[in-house]
């Protein structure tokens, strides 16, 4: 069974550094991309960010690119996303997403956690 | 303001069929495919549809999409209570952006 469990969320000052986790398990992790995709409070779906399988190849939305950066660690079947500069729009319950292939930029999310909550307030 | 285009919500009767659109551009689903993702209350979102119009296995038959130039539609018959939740429509844009876009949601009730 597929399971995606998330941590690192918590509420933070504006400005400040938060750093995001997901463990993955019940499938070969380095086979598939991943990504990270945002919910704020009450609206839709925002995808934040993609990694391919080996790392090779990276996306973000415009919205936190120079800001948040995904990275992986096959080795612990992990996944992370490091986020900086962090505003109050960043607000959102943060999803782990896995991809159905290796590319990030190709296929759907096929199966997702339960989400990490991150606050950004003073 | 979301790059795909959904109904903010949609309703009928239990047993009743309900369709929902999800209108793009060529940049988005007029040259990818569409995948619908459905969010029970206080869960995760769960796909539903990918490829336009193939079902996960577990996915009831009810459940249907199709994409028809920069359109997409998920139909859902026999509708339950338990298919009261949020549906987002997903898809790849190969714009400048090159990003995932969403559309903003349908919230479906059953009467």
């Amino acid at each position: 069974e597929v399971q995606l469990v998330e941590s690192g969320g918590g509420l933070v000052q504006p400005g400040r550094s938060l750093r995001l986790s997901c463990a993955a398990s019940g499938f070969t992790f380095d086979d598939y991309a991943m990504h990270w995709v945002r919910q704020a409070p009450g609206k839709g779906l925002e995808w934040v960010s993609g990694i391919s399988w080996n790392s090779g190849s990276i996306g973000y939305a415009d919205s936190v690119k120079g800001r948040f950066t995904i990275s992986r660690d096959n080795a612990k079947n992990s996944l992370y996303l490091q986020m900086n500069s962090l505003r109050a729009e960043d607000t959102a319950l943060y999803y782990c997403a896995k991809d159905y292939g290796s590319s990030w930029s190709k296929y759907y999310f096929d199966y997702w956690g339960q989400g990490t909550l991150v606050t950004v307030s003073s | 303001q979301s790059v795909l285009t959904q109904p903010p919500s949609v309703s009928a009767a239990p047993g009743q069929k309900v369709t929902i659109s999800c209108s793009g551009s060529s940049s988005n689903i007029g040259n990818n495919y569409v995948s619908w993702y459905q969010q029970l209350p206080g869960t995760a979102p769960k796909l539903l549809i990918y490829d336009n119009n193939k079902r996960p296995s577990g996915i009831p038959d009810r459940f249907s999409g199709s994409k028809s130039g920069t359109s997409a539609t998920l139909g859902i018959t026999g509708l339950q209570t338990g298919d009261e939740a949020d549906y987002y429509c997903g898809t790849w844009d190969s714009s400048l952006s090159a990003e995932w876009v969403f559309g903003g949601g349908t919230k479906l009730t059953v009467l």
